[in-house]
């Protein structure tokens, strides 16, 4: 099955850095993928989609200047966090679509990377 | 904009009971609804994907159903196990992904 890797898995920083978060899809090509993030003890939320060759769609209240993303490849984007800050700690997912490229395809998630911003 | 309501928020049934997760979305026009399975602090773990044109998708115990007209899904286990115990999401892609806040099922040996 199609199978999208993150990494690191979990990252501990100081305030201040950056932290940089890829994405991968191992054995297909995508398109587009997303980043989510969740909190403790809520739901993922969409905070931008991330489109190969162009710039990233960011959802309204997510900076796009704090949150940088790249979609170099068709099988690779990155996420950075940029001057992290405590509040910034969350869990970060990113998914990527298995199919024609469509709003249909499947949507297959990474087992995300937990940041913890001190 | 699309909003997706998971019910309940919580489950707790003993080892071997059918149950029903259900979810609700307020704007109809969808491409497809994914329900999805979390376990504690890992990604998510995709069970069925039904695209707008369906109806209904099975895999093993699971069956997923939609009804479009009425705004609703519903995730059914048949004979749960305490590996079943996760959070389920619901995923409605109408252009975007909108998640459901869950249900946390815990099944009980």
């Amino acid at each position: 099955g199609a199978v999208v890797s993150q990494h690191p898995s979990r990252v501990i920083c100081k305030s201040g850095t950056s932290v940089k978060i890829e994405c991968r899809s191992l054995d297909f090509q995508a398109t587009t993928m997303f980043w989510y993030r969740q909190f403790p003890k809520q739901s993922l939320m969409l905070m931008a989609t991330s489109n190969e060759g162009s710039k990233a769609t960011y959802e309204q209240g997510v900076e796009k200047d704090k949150f940088l993303i790249n979609h170099a490849s068709l099988t690779l984007s990155t996420l950075t966090v940029t001057s992290a800050h405590p509040e910034d700690s969350s869990f970060y997912i990113c998914s990527a679509g298995l199919g024609a490229g469509g709003l249909t395809d499947t949507q297959y998630f990474g087992p995300g990377t937990r940041l913890t911003v001190l | 904009k699309q909003e997706v309501t998971q019910i309940p928020a919580a489950l707790s049934v003993p080892e071997g009971e059918n149950l029903v997760l259900n979810c609700s979305f307020t704007d109809s026009a969808i491409y497809n609804l994914q329900w999805f399975r979390q376990d504690p602090g890992k990604g998510l773990t995709s069970l069925l994907l039904i695209q707008s044109s369906q109806r209904e998708q099975t895999s093993g115990r699971l069956n997923a159903s939609l009804d479009k007209s009425s705004g609703r899904s519903t995730l059914y286990i048949a004979a749960s196990q305490p590996g079943d115990s996760a959070t389920y999401l619901c995923v409605i892609n109408n252009n975007d992904m909108r998640f459901g806040a869950g249900t946390r099922l815990t099944v009980k040996p």
